[in-house]
């Protein structure tokens, strides 16, 4: 089973439409952390939110939020009047213990959003 | 600058050529890893490094090796390449291993192998 599961592979919306990416996550651990990288054209990873198991507020930065639900186990991203900039490769990603004290991120396959103009 | 840097960004190769991918960062970061980026399947974990001369195995490490002889440097190394190791590869790098203080990768190594 995926550990981190991005179901939208593909995307597009218009600009200044909102769009809502959704990630689900499976873990047994109580203390894990969940991340959004954006990968636009040019390849590089952009880290762009940390969050911890025990934080479960939403946070806005600019025209980006995200809605970490517990009981869901979901941590969606939604970005709001979108921007032919936002085009990229979104990666949803947790890390989680793998026992022994070692940990590991795993990533989702990723969502793919075009924005056009 | 606190940067991990990969090279090349870009290698085409031959089948069987060895070669090795160097990941250096600054930030004094006990973990690293390799991840190789394939289309359709996301990033996946090759091998980490806890700290120096601590290494295991990630999900998909056959083919790879990796050294963690000093602090800063984790090279990748494919002894034998093959095509299906054509692929974009990810160098991190981490305060601590469970991701409280966040990753920083590098920019990324293009493989290409023919």
């Amino acid at each position: 089973a995926q550990k981190v599961t991005q179901a939208q592979t593909e995307i597009s919306v218009v600009e200044k439409e909102d769009v809502t990416l959704d990630c689900v996550y499976e873990t047994r651990d109580t203390t894990y952390y969940l991340f959004w990288y954006k990968q636009p054209p040019s390849g590089e990873l952009v880290f762009l939110i940390r969050r911890n198991s025990f934080d479960e507020q939403n946070e806005i930065s600019g025209r980006y939020s995200w809605n970490f639900q517990k009981s869901t186990s979901s941590f969606n991203f939604t970005i709001t009047a979108s921007q032919v900039v936002d085009s990229a490769v979104y990666f949803c990603a947790l890390s989680e213990s793998k026992g022994a004290g070692s940990y590991q991120l795993t990533f989702g396959k990723g969502t793919k959003l075009s924005v056009i103009p | 600058e606190a940067q991990v840097t990969q090279n090349p960004r870009y290698l085409i190769t031959v089948t069987g050529k060895k070669l090795t991918v160097t990941c250096s960062q600054n930030m004094n970061h006990e973990y690293m890893s390799w991840y190789r980026q394939d289309p359709g399947l996301g990033l996946r974990q090759i091998y980490y490094s806890m700290n120096v001369e601590v290494t295991d195995k990630g999900d998909v490490p056959e083919g790879y090796k990796v050294s963690r002889k000093e602090k800063r440097n984790f090279p990748l190394i494919l002894e034998s390449p093959s095509p299906n190791q054509t692929s974009l590869y990810f160098c991190a790098s981490s305060p601590l291993m469970t991701g409280a203080y966040g990753y920083t990768f590098g920019s990324g190594t293009r493989l290409t192998v023919v």
